[in-house]
């Protein structure tokens, strides 16, 4: 059965530091997406990982993916308040095209 | 935004009704997927559409189908609705057999009573 396993699954940080999510995932797929919910809200892209060793940031987030320990991690620095939000990553069921398979997500919230 | 549109936003249905749920994909994407979330959980796939036709299908019973007409617009309809099928419903447009990211509507919040 394929899985995709997020840990933690509830974080609450202060602000001003520094943390990561982990993804691990049992498929062969060699991409991985990170995606941002707001609640009540829909999905957000963050970062679509294609391959062994990408490695993409975007402000206080940076994302990496190791395909063959089967790890994606999402970390975050200097945490903000506005980064609180539900974390999702995700991977292609193999071969296909967007047909993703999820994990149950990471809450963060970041106090202040 | 991403110009992926979803209506109606949301919908108070009764257990045995039929209901359906409409998708408006990106511009010049040609592939849509449906996904269910229910309350505190990730998104399960529900199916896929390309050129009309379904194109993969998560563990959904029959119930669940949907369509996808010329201009790439795609539809979900489920039939006689359970207390278990509500959830929001996410729609994701992409293009085919390409490196570039999907993006999701802003769902449909479906109740069933």
């Amino acid at each position: 059965e394929l899985k995709v396993e997020q840990n933690p699954l509830f974080l609450s940080m202060q602000e001003g530091k520094n943390y990561t999510i982990y993804c691990n995932y049992s498929t062969t797929s060699d991409r991985l997406y990170w995606y941002r919910q707001d609640p009540g809200k829909s999905l957000e892209s963050l970062f679509v990982l294609l391959s062994n060793g990408a490695v993409k940031q975007e402000g206080r987030l940076m994302a990496s993916l190791d395909t063959k320990a089967r790890l994606s991690t999402l970390h975050i620095t200097a945490a903000v308040h506005d980064l609180s939000a539900t974390y999702f990553c995700a991977v292609d069921i193999e071969d296909s095209n967007y047909q993703l398979i999820w994990g149950a997500g990471t809450k963060l919230i970041i106090k202040p | 935004e991403t110009g992926v549109t979803q209506s109606p936003t949301h919908l108070i249905k009764t257990r045995g009704q039929q209901v359906t749920l409409r998708c408006s994909s990106q511009s010049g994407h040609n592939t849509v997927s449906w996904y269910q979330q229910a309350l505190g959980q990730g998104p399960q796939f529900i199916f896929q559409y390309y050129r009309e036709e379904e194109n993969g299908r998560g563990n959904f019973p029959p119930r669940f189908s949907g369509l996808q007409f010329p201009n790439y617009s795609s539809e979900l309809n489920v039939n006689a609705l359970e207390l278990d099928d509500s959830a929001l419903y996410l729609c994701a447009s992409s293009l085919w057999q390409t490196n570039t990211e999907a993006f999701f509507g802003q769902g449909t919040r479906l109740t069933v009573v």
